[in-house]
């Protein structure tokens, strides 16, 4: 399948700094990506959705003024967390659209980065 | 977009098949299911979909009942390296609805592949 890298695998910061995860889709064009949010023991939520060369749309109870995104080319979508706090410490997956796949689509997702505010 | 239900969680002993179950009883007649799984701290792989006829490929099959109202994803041969929690999730076409590209996660269902 398609490979989609996040990078840092993790980070630690201080609160009230900016922390940026890049998400890039290695060996396919991505027009979306989609970011999510995972806490421990809970399942995957979908934080905002990724569109080449025009705004995110961010899901319900998503500030977009905390978490910007920016979708810059068709492999490179990164997530900024603004002035992070320690409630904001989570694991981050991006997944990127494999179009190429035809009208069925396929995401293929990133490894993740761990987050960690203190 | 249709419901899934699944398991909490199963057991199956390595190199034993492990068949896990979905219900979709509210799925409509274009969207597809997908199934995801996830090893603990990575992110979800992708394992297989389908939307009426039966699927295989390298890692696992898909059965999807006549009626389309439940599935089961089906690993041959478990192996200690397939444990994790497997996501069934339905989806319509993305051509047909907007936003329909979202995947939408559930709790799935954790495997434990016992040695």
């Amino acid at each position: 399948g398609a490979v989609v890298s996040q990078h840092p695998s993790w980070v630690i910061c201080k609160s009230g700094t900016s922390v940026k995860i890049e998400c890039r889709s290695l060996d396919f064009q991505a027009t979306t990506m989609f970011w999510y949010r995972q806490f421990p023991k809970q399942s995957l939520m979908l934080m905002a959705t990724s569109n080449e060369g025009s705004k995110a749309t961010y899901e319900q109870g998503v500030e977009k003024d905390k978490f910007l995104i920016n979708h810059a080319s068709l492999t490179l979508s990164t997530l900024t967390v603004t002035s992070a706090h320690p409630e904001d410490s989570s694991f981050y997956i991006c997944s990127a659209r494999d179009q190429g796949a035809g009208r069925t689509d396929t995401q293929y997702f990133g490894p993740g980065t761990r987050l960690t505010v203190l | 977009d249709a419901k899934t239900t699944q398991p909490t969680s199963m057991d199956c002993a390595e190199g034993r098949a492990a068949n896990l179950p979905c219900n979709h009883s509210t799925i409509s007649g274009n969207e597809y299911v997908y199934w995801y799984r996830q090893i603990h701290s990575q992110g979800p792989q992708y394992i297989i979909h389908g939307l009426k006829n039966n699927e295989t490929n390298e890692m696992a099959s898909l059965i999807i009942t006549e009626d389309r109202k439940s599935s089961t994803l089906i690993l041959p041969h478990a192996t200690l390296r397939d444990t994790a929690v497997y996501y069934c999730i339905v989806r319509p076409p993305v051509f047909l609805i907007q936003g329909a590209q979202k995947l939408v996660f559930g709790q799935g269902t954790r495997l434990t592949i016992n040695p």
